[in-house]
């Protein structure tokens, strides 16, 4: 099983509705991330925790919200969806002790708005 | 405002060897990173640079100049699973990552 697990892997939707992404991690890190990625841009970053008490906007959330139910859960909503939010979304982790700061993401949700 | 610049694409023939250039401007430096991802797929840690120099990692070898903000994926004995994007990606001074928007690498038998 993958260490970091992503439901749905693909989704689609129509304007207006509401989406739940979710995010379980088994590797014990504190550090959790929500990214997109479209063609022909670098992954942007929609959300960050680093720990269950902690929130902290990305470059693009406006749109998007997110909920750290656990260490090992970290959900993004898109409270009414829109057609520019058609992307491929990632999750992913890092642990506070890795000086790097090595990303491992989950395998990704599609999700199409129409 | 940051920047980071790759190629968009490159080919390359099976067995021969690729280099992949990154260059980047932004506010402060912590590191740099390089990831592999297939089409369709999440990305995968290839190798970090934080001082200058080559580090090599068997096929690969990853180069860094912090003066020039420049560095390169070496990729040696291409073989056909090495077809991927590579994302390169830096960490400024708030230990933010930034991403390029990856190379596409083609290969050819």
């Amino acid at each position: 099983d993958a260490d970091v697990t992503q439901t749905p892997r693909n989704r689609i939707t129509k304007t207006g509705k509401r989406i739940m992404l979710e995010c379980s991690q088994t590797k014990g890190h504190d550090r959790m991330y929500w990214y997109r990625q479209d063609p022909g841009l670098g992954l942007r970053l929609i959300y960050y925790s680093f720990d269950v008490k902690d929130i902290n906007k990305g470059e693009i959330s406006d749109g998007y919200s997110v909920s750290r139910q656990a260490q090992a859960k970290f959900s993004l909503s898109l409270e009414s969806a829109i057609p520019n939010q058609t992307a491929l979304y990632f999750c992913a982790t890092s642990d506070l002790m890795e000086d790097t700061g090595e990303l491992f993401f989950g395998e990704g949700s599609r999700l199409t708005v129409l | 405002g940051q920047n980071i610049d790759q190629p968009t694409e490159m080919t390359a023939t099976e067995g021969a060897i690729v280099q992949i250039n990154c260059t980047y401007q932004t506010s402060g430096f912590n590191g740099l990173f390089w990831y592999q991802q297939h089409a369709g797929e999440a990305p995968t840690f290839l190798s970090y640079n934080v001082l200058d120099g080559l580090e090599e990692k068997g096929r690969f070898s990853s180069f860094l100049s912090r003066s020039k903000g420049y560095s390169y994926l070496l990729l040696k004995e291409l073989q056909m699973k090495d077809s991927a994007s590579y994302l390169c990606a830096v960490t400024d001074s708030n230990y933010q990552l930034i991403w390029g928007a990856g190379t596409k690498l083609i290969i050819k038998p």
